[in-house]
């Protein structure tokens, strides 16, 4: 069965650090994966996704996130993290049938002056 | 442009009422999307709809029941609302399947609490 793990709940970085939130993923064929972050009281937003060829995505806000098919990873990384950061971010994976798409428990950034 | 929007926000229910939860788009999508977020689950699909008219269950659809009658609305009924249902909802929508080019756009949620 498909499923996504975060390992991290809660990751605290100064602004201007860089930042990684890991995501692993496990499922049977080549998967699909997202990254959305959720704002506080919003709905959530697509930063990135990777469906094949280079293993490197990159998204929105400056974010990006290396597809490792040896690790079963899925991780997003940010060079430089702005205050306006802090949200919580989602990893998913999915294939191309019917409802199968499953999100990760999501990890929960704070970003600290 | 709206885009995906949720009615109510916040509902406080007693166990065993019913309600309707609306979801409504301006996008001209074809695909919407029904889910719960709750703590350390992350979302989980509830119900689907490719389409007008068209309905199909996801991963926790138990206690749930949804129409699509307009293309720019997809309601979430709770026929008989249980303590175990009390979540944040919520609805997406998208011009194809998760797998397009096009992204899914969420709504800002509505909070449920089931007494």
């Amino acid at each position: 069965a498909q499923s996504v793990t975060q390992p991290d709940i809660h990751i605290t970085v100064s602004e201007g650090a860089s930042l990684e939130l890991r995501c692993n993923y496990s499922y049977g064929a080549t998967p699909y994966l997202f990254w959305y972050v959720q704002s506080p009281g919003q709905g959530l937003q697509l930063l990135l996704k990777y469906f094949s060829g280079d293993t490197l995505v990159q998204g929105i806000k400056g974010f990006e996130a290396e597809f490792k098919r040896s690790q079963s990873s899925f991780n997003l990384r940010k060079p430089s993290v702005h205050w306006s950061d802090a949200a919580e971010y989602f990893c998913a994976v999915g294939a191309r049938t019917g409802n199968q798409f499953y999100f990760g428990t999501g990890t929960s950034l704070t970003v600290i002056p | 442009n709206a885009g995906v929007t949720q009615t109510p926000k916040f509902r406080v229910l007693k166990t065993g009422q019913s309600m309707t939860l609306l979801c409504a788009q301006d996008m001209n999508h074809e695909y919407m999307y029904w889910y719960r977020q709750d703590p350390g689950m992350g979302l989980r699909l509830i119900h689907y709809s490719v389409g007008e008219g068209t309905t199909a269950k996801g991963e926790v659809p138990d206690g749930y029941n949804v129409s699509r009658l307009k293309k720019q609305n997809f309601l979430l009924g709770l026929e008989s609302a249980a303590p175990s249902q009390t979540s944040v909802y919520f609805c997406a929508s998208s011009y194809e399947d998760h797998y397009s080019n096009q992204p899914q756009h969420f709504g800002d949620g509505t909070r449920l609490s089931i007494l």
